[in-house]
């Protein structure tokens, strides 16, 4: 069965590092979606992705962050310039068609020290 | 704006015992509804879906839900609980004007005792 995949599955930086998250959507998928849920809290949307650039993003999605896909098959997730509060579990998320149920990968714990 | 609220943090039902997790959201017109499971480790899976048409789903292992319009809820049931549905469940609304982003609710730890 097709799944979503997220790489690295734990990622430890220090404050102030960039880093990369990484997932490969299914492949005929059109949406891609970045969620996170940080330690005993909702999980919230951060920003959606289709046609090749961002259609809608939260409060939290801030210049910090940027999304891409590189080469149509990876979605990635960069943090330029983390922070302590930027530790959380990162979901990626997508689905064939606007209103349809999304998928999700297995998500990437990121841990700022 | 939309919310979604699931009441119980925390449930332990008995072994072979039933089941039934809240979900209430608060959404002026029918949304699409959603219940998914995240076991330790794992991502998050879709249990069932609800877009229009007969208000009872069904989902996978043996899970269903019920959408009431006039109580805006989405409870998830089980009528057996397996020691193997210990995982965290969460309720999550997609407001179709607002794009395709979900709103999830804080989740529901299952405790299953044998």
């Amino acid at each position: 069965e097709p799944e979503v995949t997220q790489t690295p599955s734990h990622q430890v930086t220090q404050m102030g590092q960039e880093v990369i998250l990484r997932c490969v959507p299914i492949s005929n998928h059109l949406y891609f979606y970045w969620y996170r849920q940080i330690l005993g809290q909702k999980v919230e949307f951060l920003v959606s992705f289709y046609n090749n650039e961002i259609s809608e993003k939260s409060e939290i999605f801030d210049d910090q962050f940027s999304v891409e896909r590189p080469d149509g098959s990876n979605f990635t997730l960069k943090i330029r310039s983390t922070k302590l509060e930027d530790s959380a579990m990162y979901f990626c998320a997508s689905q064939t068609k606007k209103n349809t149920e999304a998928f999700f990968g297995q998500g990437t714990r990121l841990t700022v020290v | 704006a939309q919310s979604v609220t699931q009441p119980d943090i925390h449930i332990t039902v008995s072994e072979g015992a039933s089941l039934e997790l809240r979900c209430n959201y608060s959404y002026g017109a029918t949304p699409y509804l959603f219940w998914y499971v995240q076991s330790p480790g794992q991502g998050l899976q879709l249990l069932l879906k609800y877009f229009s048409g007969d208000t009872l789903v069904q989902g996978i292992k043996g899970f269903e839900a019920e959408f009431k319009r006039s109580q805006s809820s989405f409870n998830l049931r089980k009528p057996s609980v397996h020691w193997s549905d210990a995982a965290e469940y969460f309720c999550a609304v997609g407001p179709p004007e607002y794009g395709n982003k979900l709103v999830f609710g804080a989740g529901t730890i299952l405790r299953v005792k044998s």
